[in-house]
Formats: structure tokens, C-alpha cells, sequence
């Protein structure tokens, strides 16, 4: 059974970079046919998807993030992370990692870790 | 990018009722959708792909429809455990999209 667990600092100054790691049991981030995603969750309202990769490298972001946003993957410690730079309180989120799995021709998130929740504040 | 549109943002229902939410995107993606739900405090998990496909696992009691723009889901004898927010996602194009959720609440 797949788990997706994100870690990372809870607190981050304004205009520092936010780091997280999601690491993944059960399955490899470079299992064919899987991609691997990081989506947020601004406190009492939606989702709102950040961007996802593929083990070989591709990677498709949200391009409202774009210009602060790197995605990448660690094959020999099953885990992929998210770095967003010059963050603001507009940061502020609980952040997930889910698994992308493509089924009828398109991308589903499942499952989800548990979320980690991130506040940008001084 | 595509909007997506839920309707209502919360609604209330008792045990054993039938309960139907919409999701209108702002153009056509076919049947390029999926339900999730969200416990309080808990991820979303994926009930429905495909607009119409029941996750494994899930109980028969959820089902959707729809293709194009509108589309629904539709929760039949709601029990207990269902009372959670409800959210569609547009797998059409890039960005991937939400809509705003509905919550399901205990009348």
C-alpha cells in the first residue's frame, strides 16, 4: 500500500524559500507510468495544484508558480521535494504530495500524504 | 485556465438522504473529471474519475455523471461517514483545476 509522507519546516520568514520533502513507501517515484505531485490548501478554503514530475524529468507547473517553483526527484531515497522561493503570507498553506496516477487517459491524485502545514510569517 | 464552478457551497441533509452537488467547468473537457472528498483535518481522497468511474473501494452509494461543462455527483442514502467536503478537479489542460468544494453537512 503506497503512503506519501511530506516533512519540512512548519515557519518560514517572508521572502526565504520554502523547502518541503515528500517521501514515498510502498511504491518508487520511478515506477513507469506514475508521475508525483505537490498540491496546497490555503487555510478554510480549495486546492490548488502546484505541479508535478515524472522520475525521467519532466515536470509541468502551475505557471501562476512558475518563476518560484522548483519540483525535482531523489530515485535513491524514494522522494521528491518542492522548493518555492521569496514566499509571502499568501504562502501560508497546507501542503500535500500525492501520487498521480493515470487512469482513462488522464491524471487522478491517489493517494495523498497527510498534508504539512506551512506558515509564512516573521 | 479553466474555472471550475461548484454548486451549492454547503448544504444540509440527514442520514439516509439523497444528496446531488454540481460542477460546471468554463469549457468543454469532455468527461476529464474527478471527484474527491476531505474529511476535516484529513487529505482529499479520490472517489471518482472520469466522471463517472467509482474509485476502487468506494461505496456504491456515490456515483457521477455529466460530460462537457456540467456534471454531478450524486450521493444516494448519505450515511454518517459521508458528511465531508466534496471537490471536483478539471484534468482537461494545465494548469489542473478545482472547484471551490462543497460541504456536506449534518442538518
Amino acid at each position: 500500500q503506497v503512503q506519501l509522507q511530506e516533512s519540512g519546516p512548519g515557519l518560514v520568514k517572508p521572502s526565504q524559500t520554502l523547502s518541503l520533502t515528500c517521501t514515498v513507501s510502498g511504491d518508487s517515484i520511478s515506477s513507469v507510468g506514475y508521475y508525483w505531485s505537490w498540491i496546497r490548501q490555503h487555510p478554510g478554503k480549495g486546492l490548488e495544484w502546484i505541479g508535478y514530475m515524472y522520475y525521467s524529468g519532466t515536470i509541468f507547473y502551475n505557471p501562476s508558480l512558475r518563476s518560484r517553483l522548483t519540483i525535482s526527484g531523489d530515485t535513491s531515497k524514494n522522494q521528491f521535494s518542492l522548493k518555492l522561493t521569496s514566499v509571502t503570507a499568501a504562502d501560508t498553506a497546507v501542503y500535500y504530495c500525492a501520487r498521480v496516477v493515470y487512469s482513462s487517459g488522464r491524471g487522478w491524485f491517489d493517494p495523498w500524504g497527510q498534508g504539512t502545514l506551512v506558515t509564512v510569517s516573521s | 485556465d479553466i474555472q471550475m464552478t461548484q454548486s451549492p457551497s454547503s448544504v444540509s441533509a440527514s442520514v439516509g438522504d439523497r444528496v446531488s452537488i454540481t460542477c460546471r467547468a468554463s469549457q468543454d473537457i469532455s468527461t476529464w473529471l474527478g471527484w474527491y472528498q476531505q474529511k476535516a483535518g484529513k487529505a482529499p481522497k479520490l472517489l471518482i474519475y472520469a466522471a463517472s468511474i467509482l474509485e476502487s473501494g468506494v461505496p456504491s452509494r456515490f456515483s457521477g455523471s455529466g460530460s462537457g461543462t456540467e456534471f454531478t455527483l450524486t450521493i444516494n442514502s448519505l450515511q454518517p461517514e459521508d458528511f465531508a467536503s466534496y471537490y471536483c478537479q478539471q484534468a482537461t489542460s494545465f494548469p489542473l483545476t478545482f472547484g471551490g468544494g462543497t460541504k456536506v453537512e449534518i442538518k
